[in-house]
């Protein structure tokens, strides 16, 4: 089965410093990866994927995202937090062609 | 656009009572409709998915008899909680898809359900 892990369940950063939340995969095949964002009482926001071509990844808000097959990691980052970046976020994982796994979930806080 | 509702936002109920819970697309035909529970300060855990006009595929232990689902409409998908009790209480968020797959999925702002 495809599987992701987030080893932090937070993260503390001050605002303008780099941010980044760790996510590591485990699948058979090549990975389709997806990073989420969940603010209080709204959705979930799709902030990148990859699927196939350059390791490095731009998506949304300004985060990015690098796929590493070596240390098969999809660590997202944001070279300058914001205070609004506060969230929870989750990486994901595509299991098949009608199921996303995700990992536990990352809360983020960023402080001015 | 891509907004995804959900109706209502926060329910409590008795146990032993049946409580619906609404996925609609606001602005887009959704193919697909994800339903989806997530405990508190834990992952999104995938319940099941649905096609407009098809029955729903559950996955692995969850009770098809306990939560049903009707996707109706190209946009709108019902999840009903049967004979609810305490254990069942959790968040429930849905996600559409105008195409089959779940690379692009829109997701609701989820429903807080409480069973007393």
């Amino acid at each position: 089965a495809q599987s992701v892990a987030q080893p932090e369940d937070q993260v503390n950063v001050a605002e303008g410093n780099p941010l980044t939340v760790k996510c590591t995969y485990s699948v058979s095949g090549n990975p389709y990866l997806f990073w989420y964002v969940q603010y209080p009482n709204r959705g979930l926001q799709f902030l990148l994927k990859y699927i196939t071509g350059d390791n490095l990844v731009k998506g949304s808000y300004g985060f990015e995202a690098e796929f590493n097959k070596s240390q098969t990691s999809f660590h997202l980052k944001k070279p300058s937090a914001l205070v609004s970046d506060s969230a929870l976020y989750f990486c994901a994982v595509r299991e098949g062609e009608n199921k996303l796994s995700f990992g536990a979930g990352t809360t983020v806080t960023v402080r001015a | 656009g891509a907004v995804v509702s959900q109706h209502p936002s926060w329910v409590i109920c008795k146990s032993g009572t049946s409580v619906k819970i609404e996925c609609r697309s606001l602005d887009f035909q959704a193919t697909t409709m994800f339903w989806y529970r997530q405990f508190p300060k834990q992952s999104l855990m995938l319940m099941a998915t649905s096609n407009e006009g098809s029955k729903a595929t559950y996955e692995q232990g969850v009770e098809k008899d306990k939560f049903l689902i009707n996707h109706a409409s190209l946009t709108l998908s019902t999840l009903t909680v049967t004979s609810a009790h305490p254990e069942d209480s959790s968040f429930y968020i849905c996600s559409a898809s105008p195409w089959s797959g779940v690379d692009t999925q829109y997701f609701g702002p989820g429903t807080r359900l409480t069973v007393l």
